[in-house]
């Protein structure tokens, strides 16, 4: 069955190191979505690609925050510098650009900042 | 700007009980909206949607019916499992087509033997 893959699976880095994960979606979909999810709430979307363009940023915070998909396929979210507060479990999520289909979501990439 | 809010967690239960995990949302357009199950250290799994109003969501003795008079979409199964102990998040999707979900904080579920 087709998944989305994101690596690394766990992340532990020094505050004010750089820090990347990786996403790869399910082949066919051009809606990419990265979401920050911190323990005990729900996922906030950071950023939403189509195809290689971004469609919607505004929650990114774009001082330490990068996202980018070159070819419209995999993706990477780099943070560089880290901060205490960026500790969270990060999700990668793809869908077809049909009417309302579902998003489906990797495994995540559980960062710890120290 | 759009929200959903689910009851707080957790809800304990023991198996072969009923579940009820209550949601509401806001939107500006006309949502479909989403029920989303992660289990621990895991990515979010759908669990059903529903995209119009009345229409009735369901998977794995899960059910869930777009209640647009008020607002609601709550989540039902008739008797839980012990596996059925994981978070759900209740999520809209509003209008343009392929707008990001909007979660709500999430309801623990812990089923006991």
């Amino acid at each position: 069955e087709a998944e989305v893959a994101q690596s690394p699976r766990y992340k532990i880095t020094e505050k004010s190191q750089a820090v990347a994960f990786w996403c790869d979606p399910i082949s066919g979909h051009a809606t990419l979505y990265w979401y920050r999810q911190i323990l005990g709430q729900g996922p906030e979307l950071l950023v939403q690609f189509q195809d290689e363009s971004v469609v919607d940023d505004s929650q990114l915070p774009k001082d330490r925050f990068s996202a980018e998909r070159l070819k419209g396929v995999d993706s990477t979210l780099k943070i560089q510098p880290a901060e205490l507060g960026d500790s969270a479990m990060y999700l990668c999520a793809s869908s077809f650009s049909d009417v309302n289909t579902e998003a489906f979501f990797g495994q995540g990439t559980r960062l710890t900042v120290v | 700007g759009d929200s959903v809010t689910q009851m707080e967690g957790p809800v304990t239960l023991s198996e072969e009980a009923f579940l009820t995990i209550n949601c509401t949302y806001t939107a500006t357009g006309y949502p479909s909206l989403f029920w989303y199950v992660q289990y621990p250290g895991e990515g979010l799994q759908l669990l059903l949607k529903a995209t119009k109003a009345d229409d009735k969501g369901s998977n794995k003795g899960f059910e869930a019916t777009y209640r647009k008079e008020t607002t609601s979409f709550h989540l039902e199964k008739g008797s839980v499992q012990v596996s059925d102990s994981a978070v759900y998040f209740c999520a809209l999707s509003d209008q343009p087509a392929g707008t990001a979900l909007i979660f709500g904080k999430g309801t623990t579920l812990s089923v006991s033997s």
